[in-house]
C-alpha cells in the first residue's frame, strides 16, 4: 500500500455512459497526476495539479475528459459519453513537489 | 519515436544470473524514474535519480546525463524479481513525466 487510494478498483460501463473515478493522494503531496495505461503500454500522461491548480492537460485529454482537485485534496476524473477506446487502467499518482510519485493502484475501465 | 525507449522488450533469466534493463530518453529531464508493475499490481517506484548511481540491497540504477541513458542492474536475480520494469522521465520545464513502454522479465527458478 502506497498510500493513494483509488477508487472503484474496477468498472464496466455501457458505450455512452459518464463515468467517474476518484484519487485520494498522501495527505501532503501538493501535486497529482492522472495517467492511463493500456495492455503491453507505459502509462501515459492525461493531466496534473499542484494543489488545487490545474497546471497541464495532455493533447489526449479530449472534451470528453475532465479532472478536478477542490481543495487541493482528492481528484476526480470524469469521463463523458464513453468510448469503447476508452477501455484502460486509470492510474493516479501524488508526490511533494518534484519527489518520487507513489502510485494508486489504478481504476481499470472496460467500456462494452 | 518514442521519448522513452527501453531495451529489451522482454527478457528471460535464470534465477541467479546478472540481469541490465537499458533506458535512453531524448528530452531534457530533470530526473529519471525506475518502476516496478507486478501483473494486476501497482506501480512502485525503485529508484529516482538526477547524476551518478544509486543502490538499494540487489538492484542497482546508474545515470549517465550526457549520453541520455540509464540502467537498471539486478544481481543474483530471484523468481520474485518477476515484473514488468518502467523507466519514467520528469521533463525539464515541464509537470509531465514521460514513460517507456517496460521490460517485461521473467525469472525462471
Amino acid at each position: 500500500d502506497t498510500g493513494v487510494s483509488q477508487d472503484p478498483r474496477h468498472k464496466i460501463t455501457k458505450r455512452g455512459q459518464n463515468v467517474t473515478f476518484r484519487c485520494d493522494p498522501i495527505s501532503e503531496h501538493n501535486r497529482l497526476y492522472w495517467y492511463r495505461q493500456t495492455l503491453g503500454q507505459g502509462p501515459e500522461f492525461l493531466t496534473y495539479f499542484q494543489n488545487e491548480a490545474q497546471l497541464e492537460k495532455s493533447r489526449l485529454l479530449s472534451d470528453r475528459f475532465s479532472a478536478e482537485r477542490p481543495k487541493g485534496s482528492f481528484s476526480t476524473l470524469e469521463i463523458q459519453r464513453t468510448e469503447q477506446g476508452d477501455s484502460a487502467m486509470y492510474l493516479c499518482a501524488s508526490r511533494l513537489r518534484l519527489d518520487t510519485q507513489y502510485f494508486g493502484p489504478g481504476t481499470r475501465l472496460t467500456v462494452l | 519515436k518514442n521519448e522513452v525507449e527501453q531495451s529489451p522488450q522482454n527478457l528471460t533469466a535464470q534465477e541467479g544470473e546478472f540481469i541490465t534493463i537499458n533506458c535512453s530518453y531524448s528530452v531534457g529531464i530533470s530526473a529519471l524514474h525506475w518502476l516496478q508493475q507486478h501483473p494486476g499490481g501497482g506501480i512502485v517506484s525503485l529508484f529516482m535519480l538526477s547524476s551518478g548511481k544509486k543502490k538499494h540491497g540487489r538492484l542497482i540504477a546508474t545515470i549517465n546525463i550526457q549520453e541520455k541513458h540509464s540502467s537498471l542492474h539486478i544481481t543474483a536475480s530471484h523468481p520474485r524479481d518477476s515484473a514488468v520494469y518502467i523507466c519514467a522521465v520528469d521533463v525539464t520545464n515541464a509537470g509531465k513525466s514521460t514513460f517507456g513502454d517496460g521490460t517485461t522479465l521473467t525469472v525462471k527458478p
